[in-house]
Formats: C-alpha cells, sequence, structure tokens
C-alpha cells in the first residue's frame, strides 16, 4: 500500500520569503508519480506540480518546484518568494504507475503567510 | 468548458436517508473518482472509474455506490446516509495516461448528516 506523510506543524512564512514544505513516501511500486495540490480556504484543489519516478531532473514550476530526492523516498515542495495568496493546506499525492486517477494524499501542511 | 461541475454544494440530511451526489465533466477524460475529505485525514478515494462501464473500489467504499453509464456523468449515491458520512466529497476527472496527469477537481459538494 501506498503511504504519504507529512507532518510539518502549520508554518508562518513573511512574504517574499521561501518556504520548504516536507512529503515522504512509501510504496513499493516501482514506478510513482509525486503531486503536489493547494487548497485555499474557499475549498477547491488546485494542482501546483508533478514529478515522475524515473524523471532525472527535479519538476518546477513557476515559483514552485520539487526537490525530489528517490532514495530518501522524498519529495519537498519548494515555494520561492511567498505571497500573500499562497496562504493554503497543501496536499503532496502519489499515484500508482498504471490506474493513475487512484491518488494517496497525505494530511497537508497549513501555510500562512504573513506580511 | 465548466471543467468538473458537482451538485449539489452544500446538503443536509438524516441518518438512513439516501441521496446522489452529481458529478459530471466535460473535457472527454476517461478517469473519473470520487474522494472524501474530513478533518485532519487528507483526502481518501472512495471509488474510481477508468472508463464507462467500469467502475472499483478505492479505499474507502463502504455505503457508497458508483455507476459510470456514460463518459461524462458519474454519480455516487449515499444508500442509508450515516453521521460517520458526514464530510466533504470532491469529484475527480483525467485523461488516461500513464504518468503525469493531473486530477481536475470539482468545487466539492459538504454533507452533514445528522
Amino acid at each position: 500500500a501506498q503511504k504519504i506523510t507529512q507532518t510539518q506543524p502549520g508554518m508562518f512564512v513573511q512574504e517574499k520569503e521561501a518556504v520548504t514544505l516536507d512529503c515522504t513516501y512509501d510504496t513499493s511500486d516501482p514506478s510513482y508519480g509525486l503531486f503536489w495540490y493547494k487548497q485555499p480556504s474557499s475549498g477547491e484543489m488546485i494542482f501546483l506540480i508533478y514529478q515522475g519516478s524515473y524523471d532525472q531532473q527535479n519538476a518546477t514550476e513557476g515559483r514552485y518546484s520539487l526537490n525530489f530526492q528517490k532514495a530518501r523516498k522524498s519529495a519537498n515542495l519548494v515555494i520561492s518568494a511567498s505571497q500573500l495568496g499562497d496562504s493554503a493546506m497543501y496536499f503532496c499525492a502519489m499515484s500508482r504507475s498504471f490506474g493513475n486517477n487512484r491518488l494517496a494524499f497525505g494530511k497537508g501542511n497549513q501555510v500562512v503567510v504573513i506580511p | 468548458n465548466a471543467g468538473v461541475t458537482q451538485t449539489p454544494k452544500f446538503q443536509v440530511l438524516k441518518t438512513g436517508q439516501s441521496m446522489t451526489l452529481q458529478c459530471a465533466q466535460d473535457m472527454n477524460h476517461e478517469y473519473m473518482s470520487w474522494y472524501r475529505q474530513d478533518p485532519g485525514m487528507g483526502l481518501r478515494l472512495i471509488h474510481y472509474s477508468v472508463g464507462a462501464g467500469i467502475t472499483d473500489q478505492g479505499e474507502v467504499p463502504n455505503g457508497y455506490n458508483v455507476s459510470r453509464s456514460t463518459t461524462e456523468d458519474f454519480p455516487l449515491r449515499l444508500l442509508s446516509a450515516a453521521p460517520s458520512q458526514t464530510s466533504v466529497y470532491f469529484c475527480a476527472s483525467n485523461k488516461r495516461r500513464e504518468f503525469g496527469n493531473e486530477q481536475f477537481f470539482g468545487p466539492g459538494t459538504r454533507l452533514t448528516v445528522l
């Protein structure tokens, strides 16, 4: 079974600073995908970034980057130059190589950006 | 495109009542899924479908039924509502590919069972 662990307590970040959100995972699948989603207080789920287990380079999408360390089974999200609109819950999720609409989610990290 | 739509947005049921949460997508996605989100628990997969006529159970399927008669629609049925089913329900869809497929989520349905 797949398991995603997000254990950081709620985080306060100064505007314009970078923040790293930790995610570790456990799986026996030889190939898999890792995702990060953002959930603002309005409740919708917003896709941020994806990393495949066989991707050689770390994924980047604008201010978001994924620090993927396969041997350590970690997939940390880095948000650079934080903005007030980044205040939200952030969820790490994993999919299996086949049937990739079966996502396993972590419990989330709360981020509050302060001016 | 409307994306993934869900109705209703809010619902209050009494224990034992049944209802159907509606989900539709207009992106011609093969895959559709239902998740529930409880406080402090993240999202958990209830049921999923890889195409019309094909459904399977996820992590927490008990008390729920699904069917997929068309590509566009994937309704979730609560057979006999229980207070433990109080939750926020999300429907999601994505295209069939092996990797890199973001799931598009609907806005959610907030369900309270009294």
